[in-house]
């Protein structure tokens, strides 16, 4: 049974071409996020969808592009990819928006921009 | 400017003796803690949280340390196992419309068996 899936696991790409990476959640939660861990192996938040709209963007180019199809799935796409986007991205989901709200991730995207 | 900080990069410990992993946080706005724990290849796990109401959260072998005067939480494992050898992460929810998480750098803890 898997809470928060993600595909592909790995992606390796050519700078310059467009790629997406999909999540979807069988928890029933009305909250998904992206994040990005980088070469340093930080955590950070890129974008944050509550019953499909978007109510975080973090300083993320407008390159990266989500797309929330409905509550349960939310994809990120990536034009013009640049070396620099190479890392792991994890999708999350949680619960809510007031309180404390345990998220739950997927197990990561690697990308590789050559 | 890093907000959660977790300033020991790895930790070794003995089969059987306590684990100790410290974070350290700026914001005082914060007001819950959750600490993660990520095997390679896989998307973090949550392990254990705290409110800022309490100073103290048990869960089996893990208990979760608050002292927010210090702005200081640790988790301790006793008795670590072998099997609890992975990236611990701390970590804390915004106060503001989304809650997203803020992540500490990770402590990766190695238990010898």
């Amino acid at each position: 049974d898997t809470a928060v899936s993600q595909t592909p696991k790995y992606l390796v790409t050519q700078m310059g071409n467009d790629k997406s990476i999909k999540c979807e959640q069988n928890l029933g939660h009305d909250t998904m996020y992206w994040y990005k861990q980088d070469s340093k192996k930080f955590l950070k938040i890129m974008f944050s969808y509550n019953n499909k709209e978007l109510i975080i963007n973090e300083t993320v180019p407008n390159r990266f592009s989500p797309k929330s199809p409905d509550k349960a799935h939310l994809n990120l796409h990536i034009n013009s990819l640049e070396l620099g986007d190479s890392a792991v991205y994890f999708c999350a989901s949680s619960q809510g928006l007031a309180g404390p709200s345990t998220q739950y991730f997927g197990p990561g995207t690697r990308l590789t921009v050559l | 400017d890093q907000q959660v900080k977790q300033n020991s990069p790895s930790l070794s410990v003995q089969e059987g003796r306590i684990s100790i992993l410290n974070c350290d946080y700026t914001n005082s706005m914060f007001d819950y803690f959750l600490w993660y724990k990520k095997y390679p290849a896989e998307g973090p796990t949550f392990l254990i949280s705290i409110s800022s109401i309490k100073d103290k959260n048990e869960d089996g072998r893990f208990t979760v340390f608050l002292n927010k005067s210090a702005k200081h939480l640790s988790l301790h494992i006793v008795p670590s196992q072998p099997g609890d050898s992975a990236v611990y992460f701390c970590a804390a929810p915004h106060s503001g419309s989304a809650r997203q998480l803020t992540f500490g750098s990770g402590t990766q803890l190695t238990v010898l068996p």
